[in-house]
């Protein structure tokens, strides 16, 4: 039982280059979203989906996209690299309502 | 809107000592309150949670933590702490559906020998 995994572990983008960070789940959870995480910030919800084919944005959205095609997997797009991207990212997952949350070791991204 | 508030950016604790970790969460509708930890360089780990019920909540590592609806906080607490618990602390706050969790800036817990 693998969990929650996140590739690539590292990457180093230049500014305008596009990127997928991958997150695939094999635990069949409903609910999975993905999280930037800043010094002094805490984490904030970037985008989340509570199933195959439905997703919405968190809290900071702008720059990132998503989709979900699979209930396994939740890609997330940089369509066009900013250095204020540059964080560490965590992919989460859930069974349904009310079931913690499993996170992925996250993927830290710098962007030059 | 909700907001997490961890006033402690660091907290230094000897070995064997009791710790407290403040979280105050500002909301205006029903909220679940969460506390995660997270080891260097690895994702966070489900600490305990309050959906309802008793205040008093027991999670795992010997860590409880209590909601006070009054005073909006929900601090966690442990009586006696290990070396091993050196790490940093999250709280975080979810709305009525789960679907969105709104996480505190962290506080490191750094226990000493």
């Amino acid at each position: 039982n693998a969990g929650v995994t996140q590739t690539p572990k590292f990457q180093v983008l230049k500014t305008g280059q596009s990127m997928t960070l991958q997150c695939a789940q094999d635990m069949n959870h409903e609910y999975m979203s993905w999280y930037r995480q800043d010094p002094g910030m805490g984490l904030r919800l970037i985008h989340y989906s509570v199933g195959a084919g439905i997703t919405d944005q968190g809290e900071v959205p702008n720059g990132y996209n998503v989709s979900r095609s699979t209930t396994e997997d939740f890609p997330l797009r940089l369509l066009s690299a900013a250095p204020s991207q540059t964080s560490v990212y965590f992919c989460a997952s859930s069974y349904a309502q009310r079931q913690p949350q499993h996170f992925g070791d996250g993927t830290r991204l710098s962007i030059l | 809107a909700q907001s997490v508030t961890q006033l402690d950016s660091q907290v230094p604790v000897f070995e064997e000592a009791p710790v407290e970790l403040r979280c105050n969460y500002s909301s205006s509708v029903s909220v679940y309150l969460f506390w995660y930890v997270q080891y260097p360089n690895q994702g966070l780990q489900l600490l305990l949670k309050y959906l309802s019920g008793s205040t008093l909540v027991k999670g795992i590592n010997g860590f409880e933590a209590e909601f006070n609806k009054s005073q909006t906080s929900f601090h966690l607490r442990k009586p006696s702490v290990h070396i091993s618990d050196t790490a940093e602390y999250f709280c975080a706050v979810s709305d009525k559906n789960f679907n969105k969790f709104y996480f505190g800036s962290g506080t490191k817990l750094n226990v000493k020998p």
